[in-house]
C-alpha cells in the first residue's frame, strides 16, 4: 500500500505570508497527486490535479510541483479565506485512494 | 452544475446496518466511476470504495471490506452504500465523491454522518 506522509500538521502564519506544505509518497507515483481545500463543516474542494495543474476558479496564488516521491503546495500570499486544512491524495494505486494526514492552517 | 446530495445517514448500534444513497445531477452520471470516502470526527479522510461507472468493477478498503457494498443505478442517477456489521470506528460523515479517469475525485457531496452507538 501507498502510504502518503504530510507535513506539517498544522502551522501558524499570517495574512501575506508564503506558505508552503509538503506530502511524501512511500513509492514513485509520477504526478499522480491532487491536493484538497477542507473548512470546516464542509466538504473538500480540489485545488490541484496532476500535481501542478491548477483547478478552474482556484486563485493563481496557489500553486503545486513535484513528481515521484515528493511533493508540495504553496499559497504565495495567504489570504483570510486561506484559513483551512489541505490535504494530498494520491491516486496512482487507483482505484484505492489514499490521503495524507492534512495540514491546518491557521491565523498567527 | 454538478450536484452529489448524499442522504441515509443517522444513528444505528453497533451490528446494526444502514444504506447511505447519493443522488446526482448536472451530469452524465453514467459516465463516471464514483466513489465513496469518509471523515471520522476530527480526523482525516479515508477512502471506502470505489465503482466503476457500468457497476462491472468494485473495489474496498480493508477496514470495510466484507462489510460493505458499493452499487449505483444509472437509470435513477444514483449511487448507494449499504453498510453491514457496522462497528464504533465506522463512525464518520461519509461522502460521495465523482471520479475522473486519471486524475483524483473533482466534486464531492455535502456528507451524511452515520453514528454508530449503543
Amino acid at each position: 500500500d501507498i502510504q502518503m506522509t504530510q507535513s506539517p500538521s498544522s502551522l501558524s502564519a499570517s495574512v501575506g505570508d508564503r506558505v508552503t506544505i509538503t506530502c511524501r509518497a512511500s513509492q514513485g507515483i509520477r504526478n499522480d497527486l491532487g491536493w484538497y481545500q477542507q473548512k470546516p463543516g464542509k466538504a473538500p474542494k480540489r485545488l490541484i490535479y496532476a500535481a501542478s495543474s491548477l483547478q478552474s476558479g482556484v486563485p493563481s496564488r496557489f500553486s503545486g510541483s513535484g513528481s515521484g516521491t515528493e511533493f508540495t503546495l504553496t499559497i504565495s500570499s495567504l489570504q483570510p479565506e486561506d484559513f483551512a486544512t489541505y490535504y494530498c491524495l494520491q491516486h496512482n494505486s487507483y482505484p484505492a485512494l489514499t490521503f495524507g494526514g492534512g495540514t491546518k492552517v491557521e491565523i498567527k | 452544475q454538478v450536484q452529489l446530495v448524499e442522504s441515509g445517514g443517522g444513528l444505528v448500534k453497533p451490528g446494526g446496518s444502514l444504506r447511505l444513497s447519493c443522488a446526482a445531477s448536472g451530469f452524465t452520471f453514467s459516465d463516471y466511476y464514483m466513489s465513496w470516502i469518509r471523515q471520522a470526527p476530527g480526523k482525516g479522510l479515508e477512502w471506502v470504495s470505489y465503482i466503476s461507472s457500468s457497476s462491472s468493477y468494485t473495489n474496498y478498503a480493508d477496514s470495510v471490506k466484507g462489510r460493505f457494498t458499493i452499487s449505483r443505478d444509472n437509470a435513477k442517477n444514483s449511487l448507494y452504500l449499504q453498510m453491514n456489521s457496522l462497528r464504533a470506528e465506522d463512525t464518520a460523515v461519509y461522502y460521495c465523491a465523482r471520479g475522473v479517469v486519471g486524475g483524483p475525485p473533482d466534486y464531492w457531496g455535502q456528507g451524511t454522518l452515520v453514528t454508530v452507538s449503543s
